[in-house]
């Protein structure tokens, strides 16, 4: 059974398209997130969700749009792809999103934008 | 804000030997959490510790430990008789109490233990 699941594992698109990534969590946890990890291998914060609700959004551009439908789903939607995009896509969660709870990440999503 | 350091950008070694990444940190928080990561070749991300900032008393796990010094700002992950499987990206973090459900991640140091 695996934790955090993110469907695609790989994504290859070409400029301007639309495109979804999911994300699944099966732990019971009420916090989840979004992270980038650019080419150099740094992570850094999108969005974090706590019981469906936004509570971060990293200065992220409009084009990302993530939605929650329930607690146990992150959904990040990308529109108007852009070369810039192209990075791995990590999913997590955590027990919640308080201080020193440690957060479970997906497997990531490579997302090549061509 | 919140300032992670892993100056160490690439570390490489022969297996069985002790190698110890490096951890500075910033923060402004009196209550904070630090965590280390481990991302190997094949991507994901696997927790390895937790530690917070009231419990300086360093922690040994098998082949890994850590030591965590409030007067230098520091965290640092020992791992000793290093072994090939070890070689991984590994990510220092911070969370504290003005940043919470977020990680502030250090730019990782890749470790390569040769045979």
């Amino acid at each position: 059974d695996t934790a955090v699941s993110q469907t695609p594992k790989y994504l290859v698109t070409q400029m301007g398209n639309d495109k979804s990534i999911k994300c699944e969590q099966n732990l019971g946890h009420d916090t989840m997130y979004w992270y980038k990890q650019d080419s150099k291998k740094f992570l850094k914060i999108m969005f974090s969700y706590n019981n469906k609700e936004l509570i971060i959004n990293e200065t992220v551009p409009n084009r990302f749009s993530p939605k929650s439908p329930d607690k146990a789903h992150l959904n990040l939607h990308i529109n108007s792809l852009e070369l810039g995009d192209s990075a791995v896509y990590f999913c997590a969660s955590s027990q919640d999103g308080g201080l020193g709870t440690e957060a479970f990440f997906g497997q990531g999503t490579r997302l090549t934008v061509v | 804000a919140q300032k992670v350091t892993q100056a160490q950008t690439e570390i490489s070694v022969v297996e069985k030997e002790d190698v110890t990444l490096d951890c500075v940190y910033e923060t402004r928080d009196t209550t904070y959490y630090l965590f280390w990561y481990k991302q190997p070749p094949s991507g994901e991300l696997v927790f390895l510790i937790r530690r917070n900032s009231f419990d300086e008393q360093n922690e040994i796990s098998g082949r890994y430990s850590w030591n965590f010094q409030k007067s230098t700002s520091s965290f640092n992950f020992t791992i000793t008789a290093s072994q090939v499987v070890d070689s991984a990206v590994y990510f220092c973090a911070l969370s504290g109490w003005g940043s919470n459900y977020k990680l502030t991640f250090g730019k990782g140091t890749l470790l390569t233990v040769n045979p």
